[in-house]
């Protein structure tokens, strides 16, 4: 069964607005998360790189101000994407890794299309 | 900087046929090399290989590494049109502070009926 549970699989949202996603680790806490892109046709990219507790790491390119991440919990870690522009239509993919163990579960993943 | 390349980028065979995926990396401290499927929604992972020359199997697909030739085969056989999906090769990275997969492009399999 899932290990990993992403929320919601997919929204709407206008231009300008700003979207949540949640991401939970089901059976295991999670110290650390990943949140990843994926374009049509395109390869999974990392994103940032969640902590429980502490900021998240960010990849070269993405912007933090933009891309708001909370690790609040042991097994949840939230996306905010604010003031959503059509760009960033995408589908995001969370992953979360057992501690000490290499990422082997991912969500579901969020469609997410900004009109 | 990382670097995970996967061929071929599509292919299209037959129900019954046998494939072969490749996967060639270039990483700084390499760990491990992943496997993954991807359907519609996010990929299912498949293997994990961290040795070289142990085959890993599960069913109609198994997988090797070559460590020498920094790459990995990813075999299915007699492919069913249920196999059909994006195959996705990763390695796990520590870089600039994240740590994270590094994917490649991913190879899009299509079986025919």
């Amino acid at each position: 069964g899932a290990v990993v549970s992403q929320h919601p699989s997919w929204v709407i949202c206008k231009s300008g607005t700003s979207v949540k996603i949640e991401c939970r680790s089901l059976d295991f806490q999670a110290t650390t998360m990943f949140w990843y892109r994926q374009f049509p046709k395109q390869s999974l990219m990392l994103m940032a790189t969640s902590n429980e507790g502490s900021k998240a790491t960010y990849e070269q390119g993405v912007e933090k101000d933009k891309f708001l991440i909370n690790h609040a919990s042991l097994t949840l870690s939230t996306l905010t994407v604010t003031s959503a522009h059509p760009e960033d239509s995408s589908f995001y993919i969370c992953s979360a890794r057992r501690q000490g163990g290499t990422p082997l579960h991912f969500g579901n993943g969020t469609r997410l299309t900004v009109t | 900087e990382d670097k995970v390349v996967q061929s071929p980028l599509s292919l299209v065979v037959h129900e019954g046929d046998t494939v072969t995926l490749n996967c060639s990396y270039e990483v700084t401290n390499f760990r491990s090399l992943l496997w993954y499927k991807q359907e519609k929604k996010a990929p299912t992972f498949l293997f994990m290989l961290t040795s070289s020359g142990i085959e890993k199997k599960s069913g109609r697909l198994s997988s090797i590494l070559d460590k020498k030739e920094l790459s990995s085969i990813l075999n299915i056989t007699a492919t069913q049109t249920g196999d059909s999906a994006i195959y996705l090769c990763a390695v796990p990275y520590s870089g600039g502070g994240a740590d994270g997969l590094t994917f490649g492009k991913g190879t899009h399999l299509i079986i025919q009926p």
